[in-house]
């Protein structure tokens, strides 16, 4: 049973264009929402997070926006370039509980 | 800072062999520990997570073990490996459930 489900499963963007990954959660009790970028062969790394109490968090050309009543939250990857080729992960967790439920994982690939 | 380290980085073992991977943190004191295997080119697996040294819970029954020996020493281990078990294993730390997971580097295991 996924409890966050990620989509598109892989995307193909032109160098300077917008890159947007959507996870959607189903457990409300969820309060802390993180993303993962992974290159081929390598631990994924946490890129940015979120908190329901907030809608949107950007950090560089990386933007969360958050929608608590429709529970869901995505990434955009502004004016994408082809370093940020790679696996993105999205996550959930509750304040209590050691484990992080991962959505499935997008395959971002920008052409040059 | 932190670092988290693993080893082997890439290991190639027969069907019925036994198998121990090592992780360590340092840089910080009683971590949260978390075991995770990803199949190529698929999503994380929690395997087991540790809050403290001698406490191990699994979350998936296999024929695959834990210990935690030391406060920042995390093992993984099987008796016999099944070709099922080739992948790739990355080993996290986090120091509260309601922050990120950090990744190491990763051990890629190929069953024979």
């Amino acid at each position: 049973q996924q409890q966050v489900k990620q989509s598109p499963q892989s995307l193909i963007v032109q160098k300077g264009g917008i890159s947007i990954i959507n996870c959607a959660y189903e457990n409300t009790a969820f309060d802390y929402f993180p993303w993962y970028q992974q290159f081929p062969g390598k631990g994924p790394a946490l890129l940015i997070a979120i908190r329901p109490d907030v809608s949107e968090k950007k950090e560089g050309r990386f933007t969360i926006s958050f929608n608590k009543s429709a529970k869901q939250f995505s990434l955009h990857i502004m004016d994408s370039q082809p370093g940020d080729s790679a696996t993105y992960f999205c996550a959930a967790s509750i304040s209590w509980d050691y484990k992080l439920s991962f959505g499935a994982g997008t395959t971002v690939t920008v052409r040059a | 800072s932190q670092t988290i380290h693993q080893w082997p980085a890439t290991l190639v073992q027969p069907v019925g062999s036994p198998l121990s991977l090592e992780c360590t943190v340092e840089g910080t004191s009683n971590p949260n520990l978390y075991w995770y295997r990803q199949a190529a080119g698929r999503g994380l697996q929690l395997l087991f997570y540790s809050v403290g040294i001698g406490q191990i819970s699994s979350e998936v029954p296999q024929n695959l073990s834990a210990s935690r020996p030391q406060d920042r020493q995390f093992i993984l281990s099987s008796k016999k490996l099944l070709l099922s078990d080739s992948g790739f294993y990355l080993c996290a730390w986090s120091l509260t459930p309601s922050t990120g997971q950090f990744f190491g580097p990763g051990t890629r295991l190929t069953v024979l």
